[in-house]
């Protein structure tokens, strides 16, 4: 177990929806990452927050945007849903020499 | 931009020894991870080398860093079916950010 907690585990949704994806570092640390991972991906990086303020952007689309709040839970939402938005999403908080540290993971199905 | 590749599979018999390897561009990396993905579950930290070392042993596992050629390798001494699961690589990004850039994973097929 990694300390870090994500919800929900699995999704199904169509076309066009909205989701909120939801993550809790663990305990003390002040970075949250976002993560997806897709078949033909690999582990893309999308978004950073540290202490509450975006740190860092990736390859996050316009219709994705995430925060996170003053307990330092994190929500990534996802707009406007294709089939292609259909992917595990990590969320990862990080330890003191930098590693990270994963949740389980939400798996996005878009039908 | 900075970029970690891997060999996409692995296929070794119980008992062997696995080799996985990894390149890196960022030569400022200060740090280089592996990690653990088995079917359905999340990444799990397996060891990690800090650059000015050329060797971590940790019971099974050995990481080899050849910074010059930014090589990177992890070894599974005694290979077990239960280590059958995709292997990433990763490094840290030289940005002050602290986010890791991930290899495309290894699977590593452990046959009995």
């Amino acid at each position: 177990d990694s300390g870090v907690t994500q919800t929900p585990k699995h999704l199904i949704t169509a076309t066009g929806q909205r989701v909120t994806l939801r993550c809790s570092p663990r305990s003390g640390d002040l970075s949250v990452y976002w993560y997806q991972q897709s078949l033909d991906q690999g582990l893309q990086f999308l978004i950073q927050y540290y202490n509450g303020e975006e740190r860092a952007k990736g390859n996050i689309l316009e219709r994705f945007s995430a925060q996170q709040f003053p307990d330092l839970h994190s929500e990534l939402n996802l707009s406007s849903l294709e089939l292609g938005d259909s992917a595990l999403y990590f969320c990862a908080s990080s330890g003191l020499t930098g590693e990270l540290f994963f949740g389980e993971g939400s798996r996005l199905t878009v039908l | 931009g900075e970029d970690v590749e891997q060999s996409l599979f692995l296929s070794v018999r119980e008992g062997d020894s696995s080799v996985i390897n990894c390149t890196y561009t960022d030569s400022s990396s200060t740090y280089l991870y592996w990690y653990k993905q088995e079917p359905g579950a999340g990444l799990q930290l397996l060891t990690y080398i800090f650059s000015n070392m050329d060797m971590k042993q940790d019971q099974r596992l050995t990481v080899l860093l050849n910074k010059k050629d930014k090589h990177l390798s992890l070894r599974i001494a005694d290979t077990q079916t239960g280590d059958s699961a995709i292997y990433f690589c990763a490094e840290r990004d030289s940005s002050n950010t602290g986010k890791l850039i991930f290899g495309q994973g290894t699977t590593l097929q452990v046959k009995p």
